[in-house]
Parts: structure tokens; sequence; C-alpha cells
């Protein structure tokens, strides 16, 4: 079974402050891997999509890497702004026999103070 | 604009009712997908369906109820069966593909028990 845990739970920064949330997962036959963002009682937003071949996406100042080997993803977050205050979810798919569907860590709570 | 709607955003379900959540898509997406949200957890897979007339269980399958009659719309059903059903449900849906995974998400509908 493919378990998927984010650290740290909750993160308080300074804005302008760059800052990576983590991410691992115990299978590493995976297909891919997504970081998503949450806002308070809203759905999911597609942040990254990187894909098992793939090392590393960019987004404006979002960057996230993988490394399937070790069963890591980071997402890295630079000069933080107080807009980027929400849940960031990864979530891998495939891996643990579950080919067909993504496995969610719960989340990491970001919080950018002015 | 292409999207995921859900109605309703919010609904209250009483003892022994069945109630009904609204998922509906213009992105013309093959796969349509049911989690669920509980507080500090990662989201839960219910059901899935990856064509027309065909869907799965998830992982938490055990009572609640889908159909998929139509491309566009994939209902989902929480019956009087579920026990616990309070929660923030999530609809998503995904391109053609092998490994399709979800990446649009609708904002959900939150349920709760009067």
């Amino acid at each position: 079974k493919q378990e998927v845990t984010q650290i740290p739970a909750a993160l308080s920064v300074p804005e302008g402050e760059n800052l990576v949330l983590n991410c691992s997962f115990t299978d590493s036959a995976i297909y891919n891997l997504q970081w998503f963002r949450q806002d308070p009682g809203k759905g999911l937003t597609s942040l990254l999509l990187i894909q098992s071949s793939q090392r590393e996406q960019t987004s404006g100042r979002l960057n996230a890497s993988l490394d399937k080997s070790s069963g890591r993803s980071t997402l890295y977050i630079a000069a933080s702004q107080p807009g980027d205050s929400a849940t960031y979810l990864c979530a891998v798919g495939g891996g643990g026999g579950s080919n067909y569907k993504l496995t969610f860590g719960k989340g990491t709570l970001l919080t950018v103070n002015p | 604009d292409g999207g995921i709607t859900q109605s309703p955003k919010y609904l209250f379900r009483k003892e022994g009712q069945n109630v009904t959540l609204s998922c509906e898509q213009n992105l013309n997406h093959d796969a349509m997908y049911w989690y669920r949200q509980d507080p500090g957890q990662g989201l839960r897979l219910i059901y899935y369906s990856q064509i027309v007339n065909d869907f799965q269980k998830g992982d938490i399958a055990e009572g609640y109820s889908v159909s998929r009659e139509k491309k566009e719309s994939f209902p989902l059903t929480v019956t009087s069966a579920q026990k616990n059903p309070t929660a923030f449900y999530l609809c998503a849906s995904a391109s053609e593909g092998i490994r399709q995974q979800p990446q649009h998400f609708g904002d959900g509908t939150r349920l709760s028990i009067l």
C-alpha cells in the first residue's frame, strides 16, 4: 500500500522568505507526482505535475523536484508572499498496487506573514 | 470557461435519508473521481469512473453509490448506510490517457448531519 507523508504539518514564515515543503512516499514504482494548493473551503488547484522520468518542474516562483529512488519530493517556493498562504498537498500516482489513482498526503498548512 | 461544477455547496442530511451530490464537467474528460476529505486527513477515494456506464469502488465505497450515464456527469449518493457522512466531498476529472490522474477539481460540497 502506497503511503505519502508530508513534513512539516504546518509552517509559518515572514514574507519574502524562501521555503521548502517536503513529501515522501513508500513505494517508488510511481507514474507521477503532483503538488496541489488548497484554499480554505475550496477544491484543489494543481500546481506542478512531475512525470516519473523527470527530475523537476518549474512554474514561476515554484520549483518541484522528484527523487523517485529515494521516495522524496520537495516543493520550493521563492520569495514567499501572503497570497501563498494555503494548504499544500502532495499526491503520487501509482505505486503500492494502486495504479489507477492518486494517494494524497495530509498536507502542509503554510502561513506567510506580512 | 471549462471546469467542474459541484452542487450544492452545503448539504444537510437527516437520519435515514439518502442525499445526492452533483458533479458536472465540461472539460470533455473521460475519467471522473469522488474523494472524501476529513479534517487533518488526506483525500480518500470513494469511487471512480474511467468511461461512461462504467465505475469502480475506491478505498471507502461502503455507504455510497454512483452512476455514470453521461460523460459530463458523475453524481454521488450518500446513503443511510453511511453512518459518518459528515465531510467535505470533492469531485475531480482527468483527461484521456493510460495513466490518467485527477488534475482538475471542483470546489466541493460540505455535507453535515442535522
